[in-house]
């Protein structure tokens, strides 16, 4: 699974856009760029995946760039609720097994 | 339904007690995974189980002993376990096979350990 390198902090404020970068250079064709956040004293909750297009759900985006090697969430409207540690992780399909978790990006949103 | 859910929520223990904790989940989820992690730390991968059987153990010591006695339940025996086994314990499943790597977690259970 391709190694992600993330800031280990980052700040927003309230109703701004919030964007996550995340390293992947070592990313293979065939691996998925998955996003969890945990927030504090919770599990670690699901939040967005992708393989090369954009995507985009109910909770944020993911732009993936052409040549694959990072991506960005985006909090569209970033909420104090939204404070938390963010992870991306890469992983191929069949392989949910090997879902390691990097250290992540703390983000804090901020009034 | 699309939750996890793991019981007790906190829990004490002394070194020479026995104790277990428990998830449940009924999204037809045939595979489970247990977490520990460490304060400050992310979650660390302990046990798989895939269709009741374990498939992955990382090399966790046999003081904590993982049981799937049934495909919406997921056990963790502790027994004789040391203050450093403190930690929040998560429970996750998923869908094998279906190509969505989506993993749901619990909320977890915070032992200590005195």
């Amino acid at each position: 699974d391709a190694k992600t390198t993330q800031p280990p902090s980052m700040d927003c404020a309230e109703g701004r856009a919030a964007n996550l970068p995340c390293n992947h250079s070592t990313i293979s064709g065939n691996e998925y760029v998955y996003w969890y956040r945990q927030i504090h004293s919770q599990g670690p909750q699901y939040i967005i995946h992708g393989l090369k297009n954009n995507e985009t759900n109910e909770m944020a985006s993911l732009i993936i760039t052409e040549d694959r090697k990072s991506s960005t969430l985006i909090l569209p409207h970033a909420t104090l609720r939204d404070t938390a540690v963010y992870y991306c992780i890469g992983l191929i399909t069949g392989t949910a097994s090997k879902l390691t978790f990097g250290t992540g990006t703390r983000l804090q949103v901020t009034l | 339904d699309t939750e996890v859910t793991q019981t007790p929520k906190h829990l004490v223990m002394g070194m020479t007690n026995k104790k277990s904790l428990k998830c449940e989940q009924h999204m037809g989820h045939r595979a489970m995974y247990w977490y520990k992690q460490k304060a400050k730390k992310p979650p660390e991968l302990m046990f798989v189980y895939s269709y009741e059987k374990l498939s992955i153990n990382e090399s966790v010591p046999s003081r904590f002993s993982p049981e799937c006695p049934n495909s919406s339940l997921l056990n963790l025996h502790l027994h004789a376990l040391q203050p450093e086994d403190s930690a929040l314990y998560l429970c996750a499943s998923s869908s094998p096979g279906t190509g969505n790597e989506k993993l749901f977690f619990g909320s977890g259970t915070q032992l200590s350990v005195l």
